[in-house]
């Protein structure tokens, strides 16, 4: 399986202020995603990383908001931008290697916005 | 849109003792990967176990194993001689590896399983 690291692993800001996540791999992978994980609740998919091209967001998740880069195989970043107490949540990277095979997180980091 | 619904938010059982979680979801498609992860108070997300859909043998890995029941479809988790380490929310997701889709993982909302020593 994929190790699979994250930085920060945990933050607290002010509003309005934006954070940059950063997911990094230890082997090539096909696939990186980016889920959110609010108090409480299951995992919500924000975006599929695409390297060299624009991440694909799922509904109610746009790009002004959360942009995605992925210059390369192992390496991909989140922001979240202007944020606000409801963007409080665990954020966690994951990764696939071929389609059809198992999908692999990492730690994820948790954001508390103030 | 597929839907993956788990009806126990939450569940206990002794130590050494077995205990099942129970997933349904909703689908068209008739290739598909179910899975179920483990994320412990640590929140780092764990597989525990994959099927696909297409493989009438149940998988199975070490204490856990699934009953999968196509036609039901349904997908449940059998945890044998559950150990205090068991103790985490468990999710069921699906994933349908459509030719140039995005394969993405859905979830349902979970099970907060506690071992009680």
């Amino acid at each position: 399986s994929a190790v699979i690291s994250q930085k920060p692993s945990r933050d607290i800001c002010q509003r309005g202020t934006s954070l940059t996540i950063q997911c990094q791999v230890d082997s090539q992978v096909t696939m990186m995603f980016w889920y959110r994980q609010q108090p409480g609740q299951s995992l919500t998919l924000i975006a599929t990383a695409n390297q060299g091209s624009e991440a694909t967001y799922e509904s109610g998740f746009v790009i002004d908001k959360f942009p995605i880069s992925r210059p390369n195989l192992t390496f991909s970043t989140l922001t979240v931008s202007n944020m606000s107490p409801e963007d409080s949540s665990i954020y966690l990277c994951s990764v696939r290697s071929n389609p059809g095979a198992e999908q692999f997180f990492g730690p994820g980091t948790r954001l508390t916005v103030l | 849109a597929q839907t993956v619904t788990q009806s126990q938010p939450e569940m206990s059982v002794q130590e050494a003792e077995t205990v099942t979680l129970s997933c349904t979801y909703d689908t068209s498609e008739s290739n598909y990967y179910l899975f179920w992860y483990k994320q412990p108070p640590s929140r780092q997300m764990i597989l525990v176990i994959r099927q696909e859909a297409y493989k009438q043998q149940n998988a199975t890995e070490n204490r856990f194993s699934v009953n999968f029941q196509k036609a039901a479809k349904s997908f449940s988790l059998k945890i044998s001689d559950s150990q205090l380490g068991d103790t985490a929310m468990y999710f069921c997701a699906f994933m349908n590896p459509t030719q140039g889709g995005s394969e993405k993982l859905v979830f349902g909302k979970g099970t907060k399983l506690t071992v009680n020593p």
